[in-house]
């Protein structure tokens, strides 16, 4: 079973366009995560939120719209796709609540955003 | 959280031991240094976490200095499956910025046959 799986793997759009990443989580962890990683193999965090709670938010355009129906779900919409949104976008989930015990993130395999 | 200092690049012999050396001199008390890593467009994997004592699991050891001013994370017989970024990070525990962790450049450890 795969403990972070992120949808789609490959997503190829025209700019303009609106699309969404999904990411399920079945690690039963209370937080969830989204990074960026551009052209330069940067890792940003872009939000983070525990329990469905929205608890970080980096500043990152409008345009991104996290939302979690419940702590085991993590989509990301992205509005009025544009080139520099080009990159790979992975989901991670840990259990905060327990921090000292934590083994640490566990990330999705990414999803690769090409803007044309 | 304090910052990380850590070679670009190293290279290793396949089957030597690979010790990634990590700064972290403005360590404070109750920060964790973790290490992770990324093997090519994969997501990046938990390798090890320690705050003071010197820890090890099947994948590397983690030596961390008396002062904790800086650490090691030691790869024992480094295959090619090890070549990777390899990322040092600390973090607090009850950090305000609840369970985020900062990626800096990380150090590409290449091992060669």
């Amino acid at each position: 079973d795969t403990a972070v799986s992120q949808t789609p793997k490959y997503l190829v759009t025209q700019m303009g366009n609106d699309k969404s990443i999904k990411c399920e989580q079945n690690l039963g962890h209370d937080t969830m995560y989204w990074y960026k990683q551009d052209s330069k193999k940067f890792l940003k965090i872009m939000f983070s939120y525990n329990n469905k709670e929205l608890i970080i938010n980096e500043t990152v355009p409008n345009r991104f719209s996290p939302k979690s129906p419940d702590k085991a779900h993590l989509n990301l919409h992205i509005n009025s796709l544009e080139l520099g949104d080009s990159a790979v976008y992975f989901c991670a989930s840990s259990q905060v609540a327990n921090l000292k015990a934590n083994y640490g993130y566990t990330f999705g395999s990414g999803t690769r955003l090409t803007v044309v | 959280d304090a910052k990380t200092t850590q070679p670009p690049s190293m290279d290793c012999a396949e089957g030597r031991a690979a010790n990634l050396p990590c700064n972290h001199s403005t360590i404070s008390g109750n920060e964790y240094v973790y290490w992770y890593r990324q093997i090519h467009s994969q997501g990046p994997q938990y390798i090890i976490h320690g705050l003071k004592n010197n820890e090890t699991n099947e994948m590397a050891s983690l030596i961390i200095t008396e002062d904790r001013k800086s650490s090691t994370l030691i790869l024992p017989h480094a295959t090619l499956r090890d070549t990777a970024v390899y990322y040092c990070i600390v973090r607090a525990y009850g950090s305000s910025n609840t369970g985020k962790l900062i990626f800096g450049q990380g150090t590409t450890l290449q091992v060669k046959p």
